[in-house]
């Protein structure tokens, strides 16, 4: 079985400050971590994955998110947040043979 | 096709009417996932495809939902006798399946928007 837990389902950060989205995991397998983006009225993209190469991954704009076993943890954080980073920001876990599980969503507010 | 493929983009029918909508998933994909969103709610997991069998259907809200799929490939969601609550957009997202060198990633379809009147 797998789980997902995203902390906070709406964060608000001052354009140019950290952005900080928690992600927390459970797996009986050893994990495969996303982070998707949905931009207001669009399709959900991804934002970046972790397959058990590098633990720290790299996403596109600007995005990175830190695979931590100990702690079950794969955030997602960018050093300086844009006006156009306003999106909602869902976490999910795969493995084994098991389907694709989400967390419940973060909406991003940036405020200028 | 290059990605996956959703239809109707719109829908709009009357409470009460069936409605059926399609998705056309990536070429080799095994996996198929269908998914709703209602406005300014987050991903609600209706049901899971591998092949053809549904291993996890958990998430139909009501036995007025039904999907099937054929071939491995295209799937359709039933809805009969539609309510206004079932309003929203209607995601379909398609991976190379589990196990293997598979990570599963989806790859998400532009969704079907429908509203009930």
């Amino acid at each position: 079985a797998q789980s997902v837990t995203q902390l906070g389902s709406h964060v608000s950060v001052s354009e140019g400050a950290l952005v900080l989205l928690r992600c927390n995991y459970s797996s009986s397998v050893p994990p495969y971590l996303f982070w998707y983006v949905q931009y207001p009225n669009q399709g959900l993209q991804l934002l970046l994955k972790y397959t058990s190469a590098a633990t720290l991954v790299k996403g596109i704009n600007g995005f990175e998110a830190e695979f931590k076993k100990s702690e079950t943890s794969f955030h997602l954080t960018k050093p300086s947040a844009h006006m156009s980073d306003a999106a909602e920001y869902f976490c999910a876990v795969s493995g084994g043979y098991q389907k694709v599980t989400f967390g419940t969503g973060t909406k991003l507010q940036v405020i200028p | 096709g290059a990605g996956v493929s959703q239809s109707p983009s719109n829908k709009v029918t009357e409470k009460g009417k069936d409605v059926e909508l399609r998705c056309d998933p990536i070429s080799g994909h095994t996996a198929l996932y269908w998914y709703r969103q209602s406005l300014g709610q987050g991903l609600e997991f209706l049901i899971y495809f591998q092949g053809n069998s549904a291993p996890d259907k958990s998430g139909l809200p009501s036995d007025r939902f039904s999907a099937e799929r054929t071939g491995g490939s295209v799937s359709t969601l039933t809805i009969q006798r539609t309510q206004q609550e079932d309003s929203a957009v209607y995601l379909c997202a398609s991976s190379l399946g589990g196990g293997g060198q598979s990570t599963g990633e989806l790859f998400f379809g532009e969704g079907s928007r429908l509203t009930v009147l």
